[in-house]
């Protein structure tokens, strides 16, 4: 199974970047680099998948170097809204014969006004 | 609104009991999986489910099934209750191809109390 590391918590002010890095050194070829946003009591929503390189949509943008083994999710001006707690995923399989695609704990952002 | 409806919101329930809780999923979804999440926890699969048929277990508790009918709709059966089954009871689909990288929709959770 692909491990994920990423930081427990974060704060960030409104109107700043924030960027989220996960580690995951022994991701496969097949994998992909997933992550979900999940505020209290709700349950997480996809925002941004990515293979290699570079992917941005309305919401984030996702930067994965070449090797891999690390990404970055990119949140550009923060409100108080996106405080939540951010997951990385690496995998190709949720459930599956493999079932590699496992949420940890991840990472609580904390945006202060 | 991610299109998976889960019910009840709710559900207080002494030791010892059983419930059901009931997943539909989005329309044209195949794959239902199930997630538990206790206070502090991260997410922890129980169950998938493809187009009727089990397809994986994680850490799910042999007082606990699941299955999903003909109509794609899936129930999750807790039997047996304890304190520590008091958790928010997640429910997500997806297109569902087995072994394609997917995207899943979350239902806004069950969430369950044993008192």
């Amino acid at each position: 199974l692909a491990k994920t590391t990423q930081p427990i918590s974060m704060d960030s002010y409104e109107g700043q970047e924030v960027n989220i890095t996960c580690s995951h050194n022994n991701i496969a070829t097949n994998d992909y680099i997933t992550w979900y946003q999940q505020f209290p009591s709700q349950g997480p929503r996809f925002i941004i998948q990515g293979y290699k390189t570079k992917v941005t949509n309305e919401v984030a943008s996702l930067f994965i170097p070449a090797d891999r083994k690390s990404s970055t999710l990119s949140l550009p001006r923060v409100s108080l809204s996106d405080t939540a707690v951010y997951y990385c995923l690496v995998g190709d399989d949720y459930g599956g014969s493999q079932g590699n695609l496992i949420f940890g704990k991840g990472t609580k952002l904390s945006v202060k006004p | 609104d991610s299109g998976v409806t889960q019910t009840p919101k709710h559900l207080i329930t002494a030791t010892g009991q059983r419930v059901t809780l009931r997943c539909s999923p989005r329309s044209g979804d195949l794959s239902v999986y199930w997630y538990q999440q206790s206070l502090d926890q991260g997410l922890q699969f129980l169950i998938q489910y493809y187009n009727g048929e089990e397809r994986a277990k994680g850490n799910i508790l042999e007082r606990f099934s699941a299955q999903q009918f003909p109509d794609l709709h899936s129930e999750l059966n807790l039997s047996s209750l304890e304190l520590g089954d008091s958790a928010l009871y997640f429910c997500a689909s997806s297109e569902g191809s087995p072994g394609m990288n997917e995207k899943l929709f979350f239902g806004s959770g069950t969430q369950l109390s044993v008192l």
